[in-house]
């Protein structure tokens, strides 16, 4: 069973603060990652890819991937509490299309 | 350019009717996907179609569920009769596809389906 494990939170920032959050997941086959935001009752929204290993930056994202480790991340800096919404981590690995989405952790990022 | 879009936004309906949920992936993606968010559990994958093929559908719960992509554009998944675990947000997603590899998936609003 391939799975993605993510803190559920909430994780709770102050504004202009980092943000960070972490994924696992367990198929060590898996190729790309993918993190999307959630604003409650909305879809998920791609925010950031990333497919090598090491830092992939977008603005003020920044996702980071170790395979080796089997660990993905996100940072968000100088936060805002319009950044305040479920991220969710979701791999794809193999043969097949799908993605494999973690529970999502719920970030808070207060004024 | 127009994003996923899906149609109903809610529905709501008694065990045992019929439900036809819709979507219609951004134009030129190829790869349709749905997947389903039950309450308090992961967004799961259900199927993939490529253009108007099943690619996939390992992820369908059962026998219950059907879904089809006449001609390779919109899509549609019946359940029937539905049953109270189908309760749940019904999402869509669309991909292109370079060299047989994933691309990104980008998601419709989603059905919200009770089940009463």
């Amino acid at each position: 069973q391939k799975e993605v494990e993510q803190n559920s939170g909430p994780l709770s920032v102050p504004e202009g603060a980092i943000a960070s959050l972490n994924c696992t997941y367990s198929d060590r086959g898996s190729q790309s990652f993918f993190w999307y935001r959630q604003y409650s009752g909305k879809s998920p929204e791609l925010i950031m890819s990333i497919y090598s290993n090491g830092d992939k930056e977008d603005g003020r994202f920044t996702a980071q991937l170790n395979k080796a480790s089997q660990y993905v991340s996100l940072l968000i800096r100088d936060s805002q509490p319009s950044d305040s919404a479920t991220y969710l981590c979701a791999v794809h690995g193999g043969s097949q299309g799908n993605l494999i989405f973690g529970k999502g952790t719920k970030l808070s990022v207060k004024p | 350019e127009a994003g996923v879009t899906q149609f109903p936004s809610h529905s709501v309906i008694e065990k045992g009717q019929t439900v036809t949920l819709r979507c219609d992936p951004i134009s030129g993606h190829d790869n349709l996907y749905w997947y389903r968010r039950v309450m308090g559990k992961e967004i799961k994958f259900l199927l993939h179609f490529v253009k108007e093929s099943k690619q996939d559908e390992s992820g369908m719960p059962n026998n219950r569920f059907l879904a089809e992509r006449t001609g390779g554009t919109y899509s549609t998944l019946k359940v029937q009769p539905a049953e109270l675990e189908d309760s749940g947000v019904y999402f869509c997603a669309s991909s292109q596809d370079f060299g047989g590899n994933v691309y990104e998936q980008y998601f419709g609003p989603g059905t919200r389906l009770t089940v009463t």
